[in-house]
């Protein structure tokens, strides 16, 4: 079954440290992966993807994330986190089998907070 | 702007009183997707649909109906709420529906049944 652990609930950092948010995954086919943020009171934003391709893929806002097939991760990081960083992290994950295209798995969300 | 708009954002109701969430997006994507987002939970899918027409069940689709009869708009139905309906809701949609096409966030409706 599908499926993705995001095993913190909250991270904390100091602005200016390398931040990294947690998240594996369980698919039966290929994964297509997914993380979003969202900030209070306001709907999901797109950070970035993975695909195929490069393991180490690029988003918005400076972040990045790195896919591990072997231990079934995809976690996000940044080099040096800001205090507007601050917010809830989605992982989520899709399966490329045809019959479940239409299906996201979201994990249960990251609190994350950067303090001054 | 290109957006998915919920309304409305925020429901007060009372146990048995149908309702219903409009969403409509101004993107001519072809995937719309509801889901709920509970405390300790993340989000869970309700229902989604690929096209016109096209609809299928999600993680929890107990309790709620859609219907997809124009491409932008995508409401959801509760025909009878209970209480352990209350939660926050997002609408969703997508170019295409390929599984490796990022969706796009309405605002959400905070629904509170009591």
């Amino acid at each position: 079954a599908q499926s993705v652990a995001q095993p913190e609930d909250q991270v904390n950092v100091a602005e200016g440290n390398p931040l990294t948010v947690k998240c594996t995954y369980s698919v039966s086919g290929n994964p297509y992966l997914f993380w979003y943020v969202q900030y209070p009171n306001r709907g999901l934003q797109f950070l970035l993807k993975y695909i195929t391709g490069d393991n180490l893929v690029k988003g918005s806002y400076g972040f990045e994330a790195e896919f591990n097939k072997s231990q079934t991760s995809f976690h996000l990081k940044k080099p040096s986190a800001l205090v507007s960083d601050s917010a809830l992290y989605f992982c989520a994950v899709r399966d490329d089998r045809g019959s479940t295209l239409g299906r996201l798995y979201f994990g249960r969300g990251t609190q994350l907070t950067v303090w001054p | 702007e290109a957006q998915v708009t919920q309304n409305p954002r925020y429901l007060i109701t009372v146990t048995g009183k149908k309702l219903t969430v409009t969403c409509s997006q101004n993107m001519n994507h072809e995937y719309m997707s509801w889901y709920r987002q509970d405390p300790g939970l993340g989000l869970r899918q309700i229902y989604y649909s690929m096209n016109v027409e096209v609809t299928d069940k999600g993680d929890v689709p107990e309790g709620y109906k859609v219907s997809r009869k124009e491409k932008r708009n995508f409401p959801l139905i509760l025909e009878s709420p209970s209480p352990n309906q209350t939660s926050l809701y997002f609408c969703a949609s997508s170019f295409q529906g390929a599984s490796y096409n990022e969706q796009f966030f309405g605002p959400g409706t905070r629904l509170t049944v009591l």
